[in-house]
């Protein structure tokens, strides 16, 4: 058990709708990260955050946000839903500073059909 | 652009047998290098980690290897067992702390 939460589970929805994943960093981490990992595919970076700001962006697509919120936990919101957004999406935290070594959660595997 | 780079998509060893994944990278800002190990169904769990300032680091029967001039690395897991049938991912980060991963490796350990 890494310490990192992610809920829910799984998720099944429609084409053009809006879903909401949530992730609680391991006690302590400020940092949080987000990844989608596509069928078969390597993990690629979305966001990060650390402590409420957001700090880097990666291939996120303009239909998808998240925030951090006060009590460190992150949201990851995707919307206007597409086929192509069906993948295994993954929470990270990391300790601040200097480390380098990522925990991630279990993921939500999302289906859009 | 892909920066890390596993072109072995899978990998079979007998038990016992030593299993060796590879990893290539191309952005020489990276300067940490760390290896996963996932099962279907859960996250990637942290397995092992080097430092750019060294060349090997042993963890029970884990180790990671890194030749910088080459830009490439390695783990190699001995004695293989079972519960190593896995898929292994390589990740590079560099000051920004951001991971940078490769594709997979699927290792099965046969019996």
């Amino acid at each position: 058990d890494s310490g990192v939460t992610q809920t829910p589970k799984h998720l099944i929805t429609a084409t053009g709708q809006r879903v909401t994943l949530r992730c609680s960093p391991r006690s302590g981490d400020l940092s949080v990260y987000w990844y989608q990992q596509s069928l078969d595919q390597g993990l690629q970076f979305l966001i990060q955050y650390y402590n409420g700001e957001e700090r880097a962006k990666g291939n996120i697509l303009e239909r998808f946000s998240a925030q951090q919120f006060p009590d460190l936990h992150s949201e990851l919101n995707l919307s206007s839903l597409e086929l192509g957004d069906s993948a295994l999406y993954f929470c990270a935290s990391r300790a601040w500073p200097g480390h380098h070594t990522q925990y991630f959660g279990p993921g939500t595997r999302l289906t859009v059909l | 652009d892909q920066q890390v780079k596993q072109n072995s998509p899978s990998l079979s060893v007998q038990e016992g047998r030593i299993s060796i994944l590879n990893c290539d990278y191309t952005n020489s800002m990276f300067d940490y290098f760390l290896w996963y190990k996932k099962y279907p169904a859960e996250g990637p769990t942290f397995l092992i980690s080097i430092s750019s300032i060294k060349d090997k680091n042993e963890d029970g029967r884990f180790t990671v290897f890194l030749n910088k001039s080459a830009k490439h690395l390695s783990l190699h897991i001995v004695p293989s067992q079972p519960g190593d049938s896995a898929v292994y991912f390589c990740a590079a980060s560099a000051r920004d702390y951001k991971l940078s991963f490769g594709a997979g490796t699927t290792v099965t350990v046969r019996a």
